[in-house]
This record gives C-alpha cells, structure tokens and sequence, in this order.
C-alpha cells in the first residue's frame, strides 16, 4: 500500500461546529504533515509530527488542533473555524525525519466554513 | 531556506519538450533541488530531486549547473495529461517543504 488516504473529501461546516479530518498511511512512515492550500496558492506548511511528536507548528491558531493516535493516523481537529479558513487540507508522510526522502501527499479534504 | 523563482505559467504543445528554470540564489551547500507535480484538487506528487549536475529518471529529468543557483526541469515530449502545475522547492530536510508560486504548465492539443 503506497498511498496516503483522507477523509472525508468534503466537509461543510459553520463556524460553531466541531469536526475532525482523518488522515491514514500504512507505508510505515514515521513522519507525518498537514498542510493547508488556499485556492490557486502552493501548499503551506501546518504542523510536523515525527515518531508520533509534534516537532513543528507553524504558528497555527489554537482553533486547529493536530492529533497522532499512532504511526498511521493523523488527525486534524477543527472548532471554531472562519469562512477564510476554508481550504484544501493535505495530509503527507515521509519515511524518516530529517533527511532528504520525498512526502507522499494525501488527495486533500476540501473544507467549506460557513 | 533559498527562496526560489520561477515562471508563473508556460505553454507547450503534444510531444514537445518542455524546460522550466527555477533560480535559488541563495541555496545552501546542504540543500537539494526537488520538484513537485500537483493536479488540480489532488495532492502535490513527487517527480525528481538532485544534488548538482544531471539527474534523470523515467518521468523527467533535472539539469544543476556547477554554481547550483538555478535548475531547470525537463519533460520530454509532454502529452496533455503533463497540464499541472510544477513547484520547485529548496530542500534542507525531509521535514520543511516550503513551497513556491509553482508554474502552471498548459498543454494543448
């Protein structure tokens, strides 16, 4: 299995609801990443997370809340969200921190925020 | 990290060989040249990355001079299936991918 999965697809919320993205890789990666992607603007970093430890946060407001239950999943938590953090939320994962492996991306969780 | 630049967009047509140059003035003596494919609504994919001089696999290849300020991307003979756009990025570790403008490449029949 060489992919990374996401769910859901889609997601629709308003600005008081609590939802959750899911991201799964079983290539035994032990670096994993979420990053946000604004329509017709390159990805951005959010978070790094390296042997179930977050090792970077790019600053992200709190209402976003990364989650890694074990070397396969990622989790992205969201409350409180804004109609501008609408986006494409991309998931990724390499084989080892700190060297020059690729990230295999994930095909993205399109979020609406009403 | 070396920022990079290059083109906003190109045009090419079926079959031609397509070039795109990314300058990295600043890159450093620890830093790698990787290049980056993203369809629209899909996840960026990985297509090359090298170190200096030439480096070519079975999709593209990536051209490095000595001075290791620029590189260019080549994609021989592109289809339309090629219409994507391609980031070039300045790599220090697996860990920090930092994205670019990228450069929309437009196919046509």
């Amino acid at each position: 299995d060489t992919e990374v999965t996401q769910t859901p697809k889609h997601l629709v919320m308003g600005m008081t609801n609590k939802k959750s993205l899911k991201c799964e890789q079983h290539m035994g990666h032990r670096a994993m990443y979420w990053y946000k992607q604004k329509a017709k603007k390159p990805p951005e970093l959010m978070f790094v997370y390296s042997y179930e430890k977050l090792s970077i946060n790019e600053s992200v407001p709190s209402r976003f809340s990364p989650e890694c239950p074990n070397s396969s999943l990622l989790n992205l938590h969201l409350h409180a969200l804004q109609p501008e953090d609408s986006a494409l939320y991309l998931c990724a994962s390499s084989p080892t921190s700190g060297t020059y492996n690729e990230q295999f991306f994930g095909p993205g969780t399109r979020l609406t925020v009403l | 990290l070396a920022k990079t630049t290059q083109p906003i967009s190109m045009d090419s047509y079926e079959g031609q060989e397509v070039n795109i140059t990314c300058s990295h003035n600043n890159i450093a003596t620890n830093d790698y040249i990787t290049w980056y494919q993203q369809f629209p609504s899909q996840g960026p994919r990985f297509i090359i990355q090298g170190y200096k001089t030439k480096v070519t696999n079975e999709v593209a290849s990536l051209f490095i001079p000595a001075d290791r300020k620029s590189s260019t991307l080549s994609l021989p003979r592109v289809s339309l299936s090629d219409t994507a756009v391609y980031y070039c990025l300045v790599v220090r570790s697996s860990y920090k991918l930092i994205f670019g403008s990228g450069t929309r490449l437009l196919v046509r029949p």
